[in-house]
């Protein structure tokens, strides 16, 4: 059965700091998605890891896959108070149809 | 509209009640997904449809749930004989496929409340 767990569950850091959330799975899948949610709402697409090595940008976020250690890392540069959400990762299955996600890192972002 | 609708938002619904949800996707998807999310948890795969075929359901789908996509366009979700523990958001999300898996985009949800 697929696992993919996250590091930490819950994270809360003062604007203008710096960490790193964790993402590990069980499976050899060279792609992987990183999603936000924001409370009461439905999931938005952040970024797609395609290989890897992969890494993306985007704003404070950077996302990286290595999948040789079956990890991938959200680091967040410099907190502010409107990245506070809880973020996904997600990996396909072995069978390619289901997209399975972890438990969620809570993310609050305090002054 | 280019995004995932679900309707409806929300459904209060008495124990033993039978409900149905619906689901559209972005209209040139071919993969369809229905998730079940409660408070603290990450989405848990429900099922999976390929244009019509229902090709993938988890062990989570008990015999009251049943999914349907006539047609490859929209799904709807029933729920029979609904019970507390049914309580949830429920998501629908769609996604391509170019050879490879795409990213799948997930509509609002519908959240159910069994009382």
């Amino acid at each position: 059965e697929l696992k993919v767990e996250q590091n930490p569950l819950f994270l809360s850091m003062q604007e203008g700091k710096n960490y790193t959330i964790y993402c590990n799975y069980s499976t050899t899948s060279d792609r992987l998605y990183w999603y936000r949610q924001d409370p009461g709402k439905s999931l938005e697409s952040l970024f797609v890891l395609l290989s890897n090595g992969a890494v993306k940008q985007e704003g404070r976020l950077m996302a990286s896959l290595d999948t040789k250690a079956r990890l991938s890392t959200l680091h967040i540069t410099a907190a502010v108070h409107d990245l506070s959400a809880t973020y996904f990762c997600a990996v396909d299955s072995v069978s390619g149809y289901a997209l399975n996600f972890g438990k969620g890192t809570s993310l609050l972002v305090t002054p | 509209d280019t995004g995932v609708s679900q309707d409806p938002r929300h459904k209060i619904t008495k124990r033993g009640q039978n409900v149905t949800f619906r689901c559209d996707p972005i209209s040139e998807h071919n993969r369809l997904y229905w998730y079940r999310q409660t408070l603290g948890q990450g989405p848990e795969f429900l099922t999976y449809f390929q244009n019509e075929a229902q090709l993938e359901k988890s062990r989570l789908l008990s015999d009251r749930f049943s999914a349907e996509r006539p047609k490859g366009s929209f799904s709807t979700l029933e729920i029979q004989r609904t019970e507390q523990g049914d309580s949830a958001m429920y998501l629908c999300a769609s996604r391509s496929f170019k050879g490879v898996n795409t990213e799948a985009f997930f509509g609002q949800g519908t959240r159910l409340t069994v009382v």
